[in-house]
C-alpha cells in the first residue's frame, strides 16, 4: 500500500492568514498516462462527509472557492488556503488515487488561532 | 442533482454481518465507480473496496479482502457493502462515494450521508 503521510497534524492559523498542509506519498503517483500527479484533497467538518476540493493535485473541484489551491508533484504535495475564513475550520485529508487500496492521510485539523 | 442516500444506522453483535445499502440519483448509475470508506470514531478516513455498478468488477483493500463483499443492482440504481465477521473494531460510520468518472483512479465527488454501524455485545 501507498502510505500517505500528511503534516502538521494540526495547525492554528489568524483569519485572513494563509495555512498550509503537506502530504507526503510512499511512492510516486504521476500517472504516466496523462502526465498529471493523482492526488486528492478533502475538507471534512464534524458530522459531515468528506467534501472533495482538488484533484489531479491541483485542479479546484467546481463550487470551491479560489483561496484553496493544490500544488507538487512525484511524492510531496501542499494545500494551501490563502486567506482563511472561518468556514474553513475543518479537518483536511489528502489521498492518493494512483492505485488501490486508494490511501488517505491521517488529516490536518485546521483551527482559528 | 447527484444524489446518495445511504440506509440508517445499525447496532450488531461481535460475529455478525451486516449489510449497507447506497442509493444513487441525478446521474447515470453506471458511468462511474462506487467507493466505500469507514470512519471510527475520531479518527481519520479509511479506504474500503469499490465496484464498477455496471461490470459488477470490485477492487478491495488488503485489509477487507475475504471479509467485504460489493454487490450491484443496477435496476436500482443502489450498490450494497456486506460486512462480516464484525469485531468492534468495525465500529464506525461507512460512507459510500461515487468517482469523479468511469475510471478506478479518480477522486471522489459525491459522497452518501454516512451509515453508523455499532458492534456491541
Amino acid at each position: 500500500d501507498i502510505v500517505m503521510t500528511q503534516s502538521p497534524d494540526s495547525l492554528a492559523v489568524s483569519l485572513g492568514e494563509r495555512a498550509t498542509i503537506n502530504c507526503k506519498s510512499s511512492r510516486s503517483v504521476l500517472y504516466s498516462s496523462n502526465n498529471k500527479n493523482d492526488l486528492a484533497w478533502y475538507q471534512q467538518k464534524p458530522g459531515q462527509p468528506p467534501r472533495l476540493l482538488i484533484y489531479w493535485a491541483s485542479t479546484r473541484e467546481s463550487g470551491v472557492p479560489d483561496r484553496f489551491s493544490g500544488s507538487g508533484s512525484g511524492t510531496d504535495f501542499t494545500l494551501t488556503i490563502s486567506g482563511l475564513q472561518a468556514e474553513d475550520v475543518a479537518v483536511y485529508y489528502c489521498q492518493q488515487c494512483y492505485t488501490t487500496p486508494h490511501t488517505f492521510g491521517q488529516g490536518t485539523k485546521v483551527e482559528i488561532k | 442533482q447527484v444524489q446518495l442516500v445511504q440506509s440508517g444506522a445499525e447496532v450488531k453483535k461481535p460475529g455478525a454481518s451486516v449489510k449497507i445499502s447506497c442509493k444513487a440519483s441525478g446521474y447515470t448509475f453506471t458511468s462511474n465507480y462506487i467507493d466505500w470508506a469507514r470512519q471510527a470514531p475520531g479518527q481519520g478516513l479509511e479506504w474500503m473496496a469499490m465496484i464498477n455498478p455496471g461490470g459488477g468488477r470490485a477492487i478491495y483493500a488488503p485489509k477487507f479482502q475475504g471479509r467485504v463483499i460489493l454487490t450491484s443492482d443496477t435496476s436500482a440504481s443502489t450498490v450494497y457493502m456486506d460486512l462480516s465477521s464484525l469485531t468492534s473494531n468495525d465500529t464506525a460510520v461507512y460512507y459510500c462515494g461515487r468517482t469523479r468518472s468511469n475510471s478506478w483512479f479518480e477522486a471522489t465527488d459525491y459522497w452518501g450521508q454516512g451509515t453508523l454501524v455499532t458492534v456491541s455485545s
